[in-house]
């Protein structure tokens, strides 16, 4: 089956810095992956999808890349300010269908001051 | 436009009960999925439905449950509760168009259960 893996539990960078988190999937090659941000006690809300055919995607302070090769896909916050600490979660189709995701546990970004 | 609801916000329960939880997606979405988030395990995939009809189905024992009415609104229902229950439940809602439209999700803010 599907499986996603977010590498790192925690990452805590300055502000200022450019934060660089990573998703790895295993199985087989999705169309499309998707990241979404969550706050503690709310639910997910999406930021980004990048298709299979797309190396790269941007919006503004936000860029995302797709390595089908690699199985991996990479989010980058440039210029990373307090308010960008949060859990980012990569999501990937359960299968070929696309019509349900599911979730890599999430990566905890804390940019300190 | 509004957003994804879910009913209720909090709910306490002890072993043994059942517990049933609420869903309104917003408005055009025939699309709710559910899934189950712990701290230990992140969030986990339970189930989607459409068109009243469940399509998906994640890795969860049969007391987890959950139906879809003409007015897209979903219920789950747990039954027997175990400790290991109490989770942060989300729902999310898309137009479900799987890899065409790529099924972006929007939730819910959940419904955190505590089981005793």
């Amino acid at each position: 089956s599907q499986k996603i893996e977010q590498n790192s539990e925690a990452l805590n960078i300055q502000e200022g810095k450019t934060a660089t988190l990573t998703c790895n999937y295993t199985n087989y090659s999705p169309a499309y992956l998707q990241w979404y941000r969550q706050d503690p006690g709310r639910g997910p809300v999406f930021l980004l999808l990048i298709r299979e055919n797309e190396k790269e995607k941007r919006k503004e302070r936000l860029k995302v890349t797709f390595d089908t090769t690699l199985k991996q896909s990479l989010f980058h916050i440039t210029a990373s300010q307090p308010a960008d600490s949060a859990t980012y979660l990569c999501a990937l189709e359960l299968d070929q269908a696309g019509t349900a995701l599911i979730f890599g546990k999430g990566t905890t970004l804390s940019v300190s001051s | 436009k509004a957003g994804v609801t879910q009913t209720p916000r909090y709910l306490i329960k002890t072993r043994g009960q059942q517990v049933t939880l609420s869903c309104s997606p917003i408005s055009g979405h025939r699309s709710v999925s559910w899934y189950q988030q712990t701290p230990g395990q992140g969030l986990q995939f339970l189930f989607e439905y459409f068109s009243e009809t469940q399509r998906n189905k994640g890795n969860f024992p049969g007391r987890f449950s959950g139906r879809q009415f003409s007015n897209s609104r979903s219920e789950m229902n747990v039954s027997t509760l175990e400790l290991g229950d109490s989770a942060l439940y989300l729902c999310a809602s898309s137009l479900g168009q799987g890899r065409t439209g790529a099924n972006v999700l929007t939730f819910g803010a959940g419904s955190r259960l505590t089981v005793l």
